[in-house]
């Protein structure tokens, strides 16, 4: 089993639909985790750190499931912008993340 | 302030040549690493370095060398070059202490014929 896996998607969706994806880690000891967001030929930007009470930035909605091990990233009114890949980072230790292979997102009008 | 800057952007390399990826971050964080991305493989590292003075081997270091410069720089090497090798790489940078955030730099897109 991978460390970190996610559904490679890609999810299509209109804009103004709400879309969620979820991240599984099987590292149960795990204490940080990351939303980074990556568009084409670029690098990963940072989007939101995962905190046990869930974490809301506007638009964006990122919550932790210790119990089965996951995290999720739930985006309501998607924008033609929201278009791009979305990778989970898990610490699984030390200073180290694990990245998982990226969710791809399609946003259309 | 640049964050994490990498150089060059592209590379071409023929089997067997050698080459160093460099990477400066001017955040003074103390930590500091280098991935390779590959298609459906997600972020891969090679070796990251906690600290100034100390580097440790990541999930795939075969290949690679590196070298702590000073708290700012941070290079891989690449002593002979390989096919296998064709990747975008990355260079990271984070504090050294919770929650452990990374920042990028643009990264090198490197093809080895």
């Amino acid at each position: 089993r991978k460390e970190v896996e996610q559904d490679p998607g890609p999810f299509n969706v209109p804009e103004g639909a709400t879309v969620a994806f979820n991240c599984t880690y099987s590292n149960s000891a795990s204490q940080s985790f990351f939303w980074y967001r990556q568009d084409c030929r670029k690098e990963p930007k940072l989007l939101m750190s995962v905190y046990s009470s869930g974490n809301e930035d506007g638009r964006f909605t990122a919550q932790l499931n210790r119990a089965s091990q996951y995290i999720s990233l739930l985006i309501r009114d998607s924008k033609l912008s929201d278009s791009a890949t979305y990778l989970c980072a898990v610490n699984i230790g030390g200073n180290k993340l694990v990245f998982g292979a990226g969710t791809i997102l399609r946003v259309k009008s | 302030n640049a964050g994490v800057t990498q150089t060059p952007k592209f590379q071409v390399l023929k089997t067997g040549q050698s080459m160093t990826l460099q990477c400066a971050q001017d955040m003074n964080h103390n930590s500091m690493y280098w991935y390779r991305q590959d298609p459906g493989m997600g972020l891969r590292l090679i070796y990251y370095s906690a600290s100034e003075g100390t580097t440790d081997k990541g999930e795939v270091p075969n290949g690679y060398n590196v070298s702590r410069l000073n708290k700012r720089e941070f290079s891989l090497r690449l002593e002979s070059a390989a096919p296998s090798q064709t990747s975008v790489y990355f260079c990271a940078s984070s504090e050294s202490g919770q929650p452990y955030e990374q920042y990028f730099g643009p990264g090198t897109r490197l093809t080895v014929t």
